[in-house]
C-alpha cells in the first residue's frame, strides 16, 4: 500500500530553536517522488521541494534542509533557527509513477513561539 | 501568471442545495486535480484530469459528487445534494502533467474554496 505518515500532529518550539519534521512513506515502486508543501495560516499550499527516489543527496536551502534516507523510507525536513513566520502546517507527499497521482500525509502543525 | 484561480472563496449553503465550485488552471498546464481538506482526513485527492479527460475518480466520495472539465481552462466540482459532512476546503491544483522522462511535476494550488453546509 502507498502511504505517507507524519507522526507529529503538532509541534511547538521557541523562536530560534531548530526543529525537524518527520515523514515516513511506504511504496512498492522503485521510482517515485517526494514533496514537501507548506500551508501558512492564510490557507494556500506552497511548494517547498521535490526529490526523486534516485537522488538521496540531502538538500539545503537557506534555513531549510531535507534528509532523504531510502533505507528507512524517510524524508525529514529541518528548519534551523526557526522564526515566527515558519508557523504553518507542513505536508509531506508521495508521487508514484505507477499510480500517476500525489498522496499527502496528514500534515504537521508547527507553532513557533516568540 | 495569475496562478490557479478558484471561486467562490467561501460558500455557505443549506443542506440539500446544489454547490458548484470552479477552477481555472494555469495556462499550459494539462493536468488538473481536485483535493478536499478536512481536519479529520487531511488532504484527499478526489479526482484528476489529464488533457481534460478524467483519469482517476476513485477518491470521489459518492454519487453526489461530480466533476467536469469541458476545456483546458475550466473545471467544475459539483455536489448535489450537499450535506453537512461535505463541509471542507476544496482545493484545485494544476501541473504541467507527467512526463515519463522528467517525472512528477510540481502541483500549483489555488487558494481553495471553503464550503460550509448547514
Amino acid at each position: 500500500a502507498q502511504k505517507v505518515t507524519q507522526a507529529q500532529t503538532e509541534i511547538s518550539v521557541v523562536e530560534k530553536e531548530d526543529v525537524t519534521l518527520d515523514c515516513v512513506y511506504e511504496t512498492r515502486d522503485t521510482t517515485y517522488y517526494l514533496f514537501w508543501y507548506k500551508q501558512p495560516p492564510s490557507g494556500e499550499l506552497v511548494f517547498l521541494i521535490r526529490r526523486n527516489s534516485f537522488d538521496e543527496q540531502n538538500e539545503i536551502s537557506g534555513r531549510y534542509s531535507w534528509n532523504f534516507q531510502k533505507s528507512t523510507s524517510s524524508f525529514n525536513f529541518t528548519i534551523t533557527a526557526s522564526q515566527v513566520v515558519d508557523s504553518a502546517v507542513y505536508f509531506c507527499a508521495l508521487f508514484m509513477n505507477r499510480d500517476d497521482k500525489i498522496i499527502f500525509g496528514k500534515g504537521t502543525r508547527l507553532h513557533i513561539l516568540p | 501568471d495569475a496562478g490557479v484561480i478558484q471561486s467562490p472563496r467561501h460558500e455557505v449553503t443549506e443542506m440539500g442545495q446544489e454547490v458548484t465550485l470552479r477552477c481555472k488552471p494555469i495556462s499550459g498546464h494539462n493536468s488538473l486535480f481536485w483535493y478536499r481538506q478536512t481536519m479529520m482526513r487531511g488532504l484527499e485527492l478526489l479526482i484528476y484530469f489529464n488533457n481534460n479527460v478524467p483519469i482517476d475518480d476513485s477518491g470521489m466520495p459518492e454519487d453526489r459528487f461530480s466533476a467536469k472539465m469541458p476545456n483546458a481552462s475550466f473545471s467544475t466540482l459539483k455536489i448535489q445534494p450537499s450535506e453537512p459532512r461535505d463541509s471542507a476546503v476544496y482545493f484545485c491544483a494544476s501541473s504541467e502533467g507527467r512526463d515519463r522522462e522528467s517525472g512528477a511535476n510540481v502541483l500549483t494550488f489555488g487558494a481553495g474554496s471553503r464550503l460550509t453546509v448547514l
